[in-house]
């Protein structure tokens, strides 16, 4: 079953804009990690936050964690036009070992 | 070198066929997964090997046989091809706590 929803489905900015994009999830997790896709490639690993976690950063990434509310957000700070991807949540759904994708997050950046 | 290469990158096949994609990792993780994405950008996971075992079979047709001759490689077979079978299908390799990696993909068109 759908573990993790990304939302909202599809984003357009501009570039130098910030980018905020959320995953919901249903069952208790060991980490959570978001990844991007562009078009016509295969998914790439962006970062990993633990369940003790709350934040993490990496480059112009930033992801939060709250497990409360089952729930996660990427932040992408100043956006470029090469962040043009869309961009998925992958959860284990309790430690099952099997990551499970939403449906992804579009984001065009126009330039 | 490719960390996880898959072959062919496109797959265009008549309906009722039998074709194969090949996935190979170098980086001597000892599970492998099939993923399927569909026209909607949903990934769906067919089926995860450990060591050559077959973990899990998500509500996959018996039509898609998977095969392991190694731990470094995962092959998926399909039989009597139908239309809804066209889909991408990512090969990944990876572990729960530093993240997955993935191929590039393989484009399946069943005419």
């Amino acid at each position: 079953s759908q573990q993790g929803e990304e939302d909202p489905q599809a984003l357009s900015i501009q570039e130098g804009e910030n980018a905020t994009m959320n995953c919901s999830y249903k069952t208790s997790i060991n980490n959570l990690q978001w990844y991007r896709q562009n078009s016509g490639r295969g998914l790439v690993h962006l970062i990993l936050i633990r369940s003790n976690e709350r934040e993490k950063h990496s480059g112009r990434l930033r992801v939060t964690l709250d497990t409360s509310k089952k729930s996660s957000s990427l932040l992408i700070t100043a956006s470029r036009a090469a962040d043009t991807a869309s961009y998925f949540c992958a959860t284990d759904a309790g430690g099952s070992y099997i990551p499970t994708f939403g449906r992804g997050t579009s984001l065009i950046v126009h330039p | 070198d490719t960390a996880v290469s898959q072959t062919p990158k496109y797959l265009v096949t008549q309906m009722g066929n039998d074709k194969s994609i090949k996935c190979e990792q170098n980086l001597g993780h000892d599970t492998m997964y099939w993923y399927k994405q569909d026209s909607k950008k949903f990934l769906k996971i067919m089926f995860s090997y450990n060591n050559k075992e077959l973990i899990i079979n998500e509500t996959v047709p018996n039509r898609f046989s998977p095969k392991s001759p190694d731990k470094a490689h995962l092959n998926l077979h399909i039989n009597s091809l139908e239309l809804g079978d066209s889909a991408v299908y990512f090969c990944a390799t990876g572990h729960p706590n530093y993240g997955y990696t993935f191929g590039s993909g393989t484009r399946l068109t069943v005419v």
